[in-house]
């Protein structure tokens, strides 16, 4: 079955650091992946989409490649401050469909300490 | 302004029970959707609707029934409520771009149901 699939412990780093989260993707193709970010008691907030025909996609100190030879995207956020502690997930498309439908990973939780 | 609106914002119920959630946008998006993210923070599609048509079923207990009478609302009814039931349920929306694509989902607080 299709799967996304990320690192479920949890990721800590000083703050000032680069953060590096990883998303891969099995039995399928994506067209598109994105990230969101969860904050305890909220909803998902998006942040990047990424297209298959893109490696590379930046927004700020927020960085996402797509490596479609690895199965894999990198998510990074580059001079993590404690504001950026949060739970990111990594969404990718149905392949087999355009309904929107998207198969998320189990999310990366990353606390940044100051 | 609130994007994506659900209501009630928690709900704690008897096993057996039927109850509803409640969703609106005021986006304009044609697409809304409902999650279920389970105590391991796993979210997973359940349904889907645009512009009121059934579009993504996944398979679901039929004690599951979703009803959108305009394309900014979305409720979902459950019956006979279960233990197992008891998850945080995410309703979001987006907009379908002339390619077909739906991209970007925005999601609307949650409302967590507990069953006892």
């Amino acid at each position: 079955s299709q799967k996304i699939e990320q690192n479920s412990e949890a990721l800590n780093i000083q703050e000032g650091k680069t953060a590096t989260l990883t998303c891969n993707y099995t039995n399928y193709s994506p067209a598109y992946l994105q990230w969101y970010r969860q904050d305890p008691g909220r909803g998902p907030v998006f942040l990047l989409l990424i297209r298959e025909n893109e490696k590379e996609k930046r927004k700020e100190r927020l960085k996402v490649t797509f490596d479609t030879t690895l199965k894999q995207s990198l998510f990074h956020i580059t001079a993590s401050q404690p504001a950026d502690s949060a739970t990111y997930l990594c969404a990718g498309t149905d392949g087999s469909s355009n309904t929107g439908k998207l198969i998320f990973g189990q999310g990366t939780t990353l606390q940044v300490k100051p | 302004d609130t994007a994506v609106s659900q209501t009630p914002k928690y709900l704690v119920t008897q096993m057996g029970n039927d109850k509803s959630i409640k969703c609106e946008q005021n986006l304009g998006h044609d697409t809304m959707y409902w999650y279920k993210q389970d105590s391991k923070k796993f979210l997973k599609i359940m349904f889907s609707y645009n512009n009121k048509e059934l579009i993504i079923n996944e398979t679901v207990p039929n004690r599951f029934s979703p009803k959108s009478p305009d394309k900014a609302h979305l409720n979902l009814h459950i019956n006979s409520l279960e233990l197992g039931d008891s998850a945080v349920y995410f309703c979001a929306s987006s907009q379908r771009r002339l390619a077909g694509e739906r991209e970007t989902q925005y999601f609307g607080p949650g409302t967590r149901l507990l069953v006892l």
